[in-house]
């Protein structure tokens, strides 16, 4: 029962360049959640996606990032014109139903690793 | 705005006792929380979790009390064990999304 999987692991983009980060959920999982980790911080939410529909992208940066969630394959988080600040780490997350009220645990994928050159 | 606060950057404790992590929180809409732990490199595992309506919840050498009166979470360890060394999160679920704490680095001494 494999767990939540993003690749690549490791991706080095120089200023300008666009980053695609991909994740599958964990088997049985519709719900997808993106989280950005950057250095000496918590995990601060993205966006959520359930499959072909983006339900919560409050936080999700206004310009250069997107993400989508398609009825077949990864979940992808794009962010276009990379630049520095952007070097992080970013998490994805699934859970089997919503995780809202009804206390759904989210279980996170081993992330990816950015560097902004 | 920090909804999730985890005060103490780093926690020192000696195998065999009891490693206690805390944690405060300001939003009164969080309906449960939760524990994760971190090693470097990989992502947050689940440890535990605790609905808004209890006070207290344990998995073996886990338990989590919550005080909602205080706005305020702990995590006790107990026995700690050198494995346990790790940075541990604590987050609020709110709707959609896990709000986290910055996390606490727990070494386990030999």
């Amino acid at each position: 029962n494999a767990g939540v999987m993003q690749n690549p692991r490791h991706l080095v983009r120089r200023r300008g360049q666009e980053a695609r980060l991909r994740c599958s959920p964990m088997k049985g999982h519709s719900h997808v959640y993106w989280y950005r980790q950057l250095p000496e911080e918590g995990l601060k939410f993205m966006v959520y996606l359930q499959k072909e529909n983006i339900i919560d992208e409050s936080g999700m940066p206004k310009e250069r990032f997107s993400a989508e969630f398609p009825k077949e394959g990864p979940s992808i988080l794009r962010i276009q014109q990379v630049v520095r600040g952007d070097s992080a780490a970013y998490f994805c997350a699934s859970s089997p139903r919503a995780s809202g009220n009804s206390q759904e645990t989210q279980y996170f994928g081993p992330g990816t690793r950015l560097l902004v050159l | 705005d920090q909804q999730v606060k985890q005060n103490s950057p780093s926690l020192s404790v000696q195998e065999g006792r009891i490693s206690i992590l805390n944690c405060d929180y300001t939003n009164s809409m969080f309906d449960y929380f939760l524990w994760y732990k971190k090693y470097p490199a990989e992502g947050p595992t689940f440890l535990i979790s605790i609905s808004s309506i209890k006070d207290k919840n344990e998995d073996g050498r886990f338990t989590v009390f919550l005080n909602k009166s205080a706005k305020h979470l702990s995590l006790h360890i107990v026995p700690s064990q050198p494995g346990d060394s790790a940075v541990y999160f604590c987050a609020g679920g709110a709707t959609n999304k896990l709000i986290f704490g910055t996390g606490t680095l727990l070494a386990v001494q030999p």
